[in-house]
């Protein structure tokens, strides 16, 4: 069956440290989307894209990365990790075909920067 | 600013009745909605869609869809306490393949 992984699933670092969040889909969706969840902001897009080698910035996109090299893997990079940054984190998939705009979400990806 | 409105709740129904969560959406063009469930700790998981106005049923769900009005509601029918999840509404931003989500309601189904 086709799914979205993220890993890992918990993560703890310090202030400053530079972090990478995988996200892996095999549903060949050409949209990958990251979000972040905050108690009482609901989800927030950080970086998306439409294809290889296409990146966008989403409403919160400021001390993040995200690179596209093939369709299966949307990595995001904490460069400088910052309390601010504690969160919890999705990624999700679309497609652009078939019932345009459904996002299928991986598990989650808790990050706590101390 | 495109958004999408939700009561944050919580909505407490006795288990066997019928929950109404509602949503509100500023951008005309918006011409899909989706309502996600998603429970403590968990991912949002969608449940329903719909496109076009009037209603659609999937099972225990039906999803209502008023554009003139611009809102969009889900009501859950013979309410079950594994219901109770945080549920989120999502409609696109016109022709854009990103989904604008609500801040969700809370749905408590006590026994």
């Amino acid at each position: 069956d086709a799914e979205i992984t993220q890993s890992p699933r918990h993560k703890i670092t310090e202030t400053g440290r530079q972090v990478t969040l995988a996200c892996h889909q095999t549903w060949n969706h050409n949209n990958m989307f990251w979000y972040r969840q905050d108690l009482g902001h609901g989800l927030r897009l950080i970086h998306y894209s439409y294809g290889v080698q296409d990146t966008n910035k989403g409403e919160v996109s400021d001390g993040y990365s995200v690179s596209r090299s093939n369709t299966e893997d949307l990595p995001l990079t904490l460069e400088s990790a910052a309390s601010s940054q504690t969160s919890v984190y999705f990624c999700a998939s679309s497609s652009r075909a078939v019932a345009k705009n459904i996002q299928y979400f991986g598990a989650g990806t808790r990050l706590s920067v101390l | 600013q495109k958004e999408v409105e939700q009561n944050s709740g919580p909505l407490s129904v006795p288990e066997g009745a019928i929950a109404s969560l509602n949503c509100t959406y500023s951008d005309r063009g918006s011409q899909s909605f989706f309502w996600y469930r998603q429970y403590s700790g968990k991912s949002p998981e969608l449940i329903m869609f719909i496109y076009s106005n009037g209603d659609k049923e999937d099972g225990r769900f039906t999803a209502q869809l008023n554009k003139a009005s611009q809102y969009v509601s889900l009501l859950i029918r013979d309410s079950q306490p594994s219901d109770s999840a945080t549920y989120l509404c999502a409609g696109p931003s016109g022709g854009s393949y990103i989904p604008t989500f609500g801040r969700g309601t809370s749905l408590i189904v006590h026994p």
